[in-house]
């Protein structure tokens, strides 16, 4: 059984540039959520997808946007990059029928804001 | 105010001994889940334990453990027999339907062979 994938693993982008994360799901799993996770702190929840519709937001601004397709892969966007939004991002799915906020996490994707 | 609290930055506990990690939160809600998640050097988030608010029992996965007081807004995570796998950042967190995810700043646990 695959896990949750993510691309790229490490990147640097400059201020002001536009960056796209993505992220396979785990087999089975239907439901996708994204975390921002800056250093040294908790990760923070940016949004959860289910069935290709936005079903939670957390507290970011909108150039934060995202994606889920048919195959349950998704991307995170983040649109006019500011050094702040240098952070670990996590992606974590979560199975058809689970149990209520059990989630699968990836290994993240390392995102550097010059 | 929806938190999760961790207190303790940093825990160190002797290899084969037992320690307890802090986590303090708050709700307005009846209906959520509170988890532990264990965050080794590699980043991959696992999780470790979860207990449902509405069940009064402790929850108990082989040595890990939770001491949940539902009033007092407390989670705490037992490690017994701790072992060098051990050490990682462990996050608790609380879900529910309304609020999603919220994560604590996590304690970092050293294990001392």
């Amino acid at each position: 059984e695959t896990g949750v994938t993510q691309s790229p693993t490490h990147l640097i982008k400059t201020r002001g540039q536009q960056v796209t994360l993505r992220c396979s799901s785990q087999s089975g799993h239907n439901t996708v959520s994204w975390y921002q996770q800056a250093l040294g702190q908790g990760p923070q929840f940016i949004f959860q997808y289910y069935r290709e519709e936005e079903n939670g937001r957390g507290n970011f601004p909108p150039r934060f946007s995202g994606l889920q397709f048919p195959n349950y892969s998704s991307e995170l966007n983040v649109n006019a990059l500011e050094l702040d939004d240098s952070a670990l991002y996590l992606c974590a799915s979560s199975p058809a029928g689970g149990r209520p906020g059990e989630l699968f996490f990836g290994e993240g994707s390392r995102l550097t804001v010059l | 105010a929806q938190t999760v609290t961790q207190s303790q930055p940093e825990m160190s506990v002797q290899e084969a001994e037992t320690v307890t990690l802090s986590c303090t939160y708050d709700t307005s809600e009846s209906d959520y889940y509170l988890f532990w998640y264990k965050q080794p050097p590699s980043r991959q988030m696992i999780l470790v334990i979860r207990q449902e608010a509405y069940k009064q029992q402790n929850a108990t996965e082989n040595r890990f453990s939770v001491n949940f007081q539902k009033a007092a807004k407390s989670f705490s995570l037992k490690i017994s027999d701790s072992q060098l796998g051990d050490a990682a950042m462990y996050f608790c967190a609380r879900y529910s339907g309304t609020y999603k995810y919220i994560f604590g700043t996590g304690t970092r646990l050293k294990v001392l062979a």
